[in-house]
């Protein structure tokens, strides 16, 4: 079955530490999406990407760095410098036109 | 900057009750609108994308209406269902290749 894969579904840091949040697609979408939710904030958009090799800062980037290597994989660290990262993560995909999109169980992040 | 706005942000019905949801956006220059459910602690599922040339679309007791020039959408649940708790978020793209921009979402519990 086609899908979006996100793994670990929890993780923890601590104080200083850098982690990386994983997201793979198998339903040959070109564009890759990282959204970031606290409660009653609603999705916020981190980073994206449209094409391999190629991404875009969103309104909350700070303290966030992304790569896309492969059209498949997207995915994301949390650095040293986000002071607040405890928050549920959500990496999405669609089409290059914005259809189809489909969105991963989430990672939920808690620095401890 | 497009902003997405949902009114009410929590409702609780009896089952068997028919329901509103609403959504404004301020550009009404969109390509796309969406309707999404999320479960708690997880992802969030598709429900009806409607695009801009489209003034509804329907999916079992769900449909979707949209006036771009008004700023407005609404989701209208037929016949509510205790199945049918969950948060409901409204999304608007403004091209067919920029992210999503989500609203808050609405909390829907529909009482037994």
């Amino acid at each position: 079955d086609g899908g979006i894969t996100q793994s670990p579904k929890y993780l923890f840091r601590k104080e200083g530490q850098n982690v990386t949040l994983s997201c793979e697609q198998n339903l040959n979408h070109d564009a890759m999406y990282w959204y970031r939710q606290d409660p009653g904030q609603g999705l916020r958009l981190i980073y994206y990407s449209q094409i391999v090799n190629d991404f875009q800062k969103g309104d909350i980037a700070e303290g966030y760095s992304v790569s896309r290597e492969k059209k498949e994989s997207f995915p994301l660290t949390v650095t040293s410098a986000q002071k607040n990262p405890t928050a549920f993560y959500l990496c999405a995909s669609s089409t290059r036109m914005g259809n189809g999109y489909t969105f991963g169980s989430g990672t939920r992040l808690t620095v401890v | 900057k497009q902003e997405v706005t949902q009114i009410p942000a929590a409702l609780s019905v009896p089952e068997g009750e028919n329901l509103v949801l609403n959504c404004s956006f301020t550009d009404s220059a969109i390509y796309n609108l969406q309707w999404f459910r999320q479960d708690p602690g997880k992802g969030l599922t598709s429900l009806l994308l409607i695009q801009s040339s489209q003034r509804e679309q329907t999916s079992g007791r769900l449909n979707a209406s949209l006036d771009k020039s008004s700023g407005r959408s609404t989701l209208y649940i037929a016949a509510s269902q205790p199945g049918d708790s969950a948060t409901y978020l409204c999304a608007v793209t403004d091209s067919g290749n920029t992210p999503l921009v989500f609203g808050k979402g609405t909390r829907l519990s529909v009482i037994a």
